[in-house]
């Protein structure tokens, strides 16, 4: 039982280079989030997407685009990698608690961290 | 969304109960609260939910008063696998089931022998 499997787990990149996180869940979540953390800080949200066929922004956008391929993936991409990006990347998913009522429970990957030179 | 507000840190010694409390003047009346652990280079994780008064499960409570206002999760015992970052975060579920989860900057736990 994988979760959410995200990949690569590390990367490093040259400033305007591009490049795609991948995200993929196996627990037919129907909503994905991508967040950002950057060293000694919490965790910012960069797009989330609420079902399959749907993406929106979140706190911190500028410099990604998101696709929702399935149901399953949920990618991010950087099109031209700028050092201010430098950080380590969270996918998560979700589904309603317990019951089906209550907040979303988030899992989580295990991260993908990300250095921009 | 409620903005919630958290100590930035808090030192404990094994064996030790620990209160972590978290605010939420603006909660919302269709809004739960949800803390979570994070360790070191790892992903958070899940560690309890409520809406009101008390949950309890085997790795901590949740106390919520009766104004919902603030919340705390009691750690029972810490051991020093419990030094971690506890977040603490509220929102509703929309009709379409999803919720927009923003984090806070957490508390950071350091449990020492």
């Amino acid at each position: 039982n994988a979760g959410v499997t995200q990949t690569p787990k590390f990367q490093v990149l040259k400033t305007g280079q591009s490049m795609t996180l991948q995200c993929a869940q196996d627990m037919n979540h129907n909503s994905m989030y991508w967040y950002r953390q950057d060293p000694g800080m919490g965790l910012r949200l960069i797009y989330y997407s609420a079902s399959e066929g749907t993406t929106d922004k979140g706190e911190v956008p500028n410099g990604y685009n998101v696709s929702r391929l399935n149901k399953r993936e949920f990618s991010l991409r950087l099109e031209s990698a700028a050092p201010s990006q430098t950080s380590v990347y969270f996918c998560a998913s979700s589904d309603p608690g317990q019951g089906g009522s209550g907040a979303n429970v988030l899992t989580f990957g295990a991260g993908s961290r990300l250095t921009v030179l | 969304l409620a903005k919630t507000t958290q100590p930035i840190s808090m030192d404990s010694y094994e064996g030790q109960e620990v209160n972590i409390t978290c605010s939420h003047n603006n909660i919302a009346t269709n809004d739960y609260i949800t803390w979570y652990q994070q360790f070191p280079s790892q992903g958070p994780r899940f560690i309890i939910q409520g809406y009101k008064t008390k949950v309890t499960n085997e790795v901590a409570s949740l106390f919520i008063p009766a104004d919902r206002k603030s919340s705390t999760l009691s750690l029972p015992r810490v051991s020093l696998s419990d030094t971690a970052v506890y977040y603490c975060l509220v929102g509703d579920v929309m009709n379409t089931g999803f919720q927009k989860l923003v984090f806070g900057t957490g508390t950071r736990l350091l449990v020492s022998p």
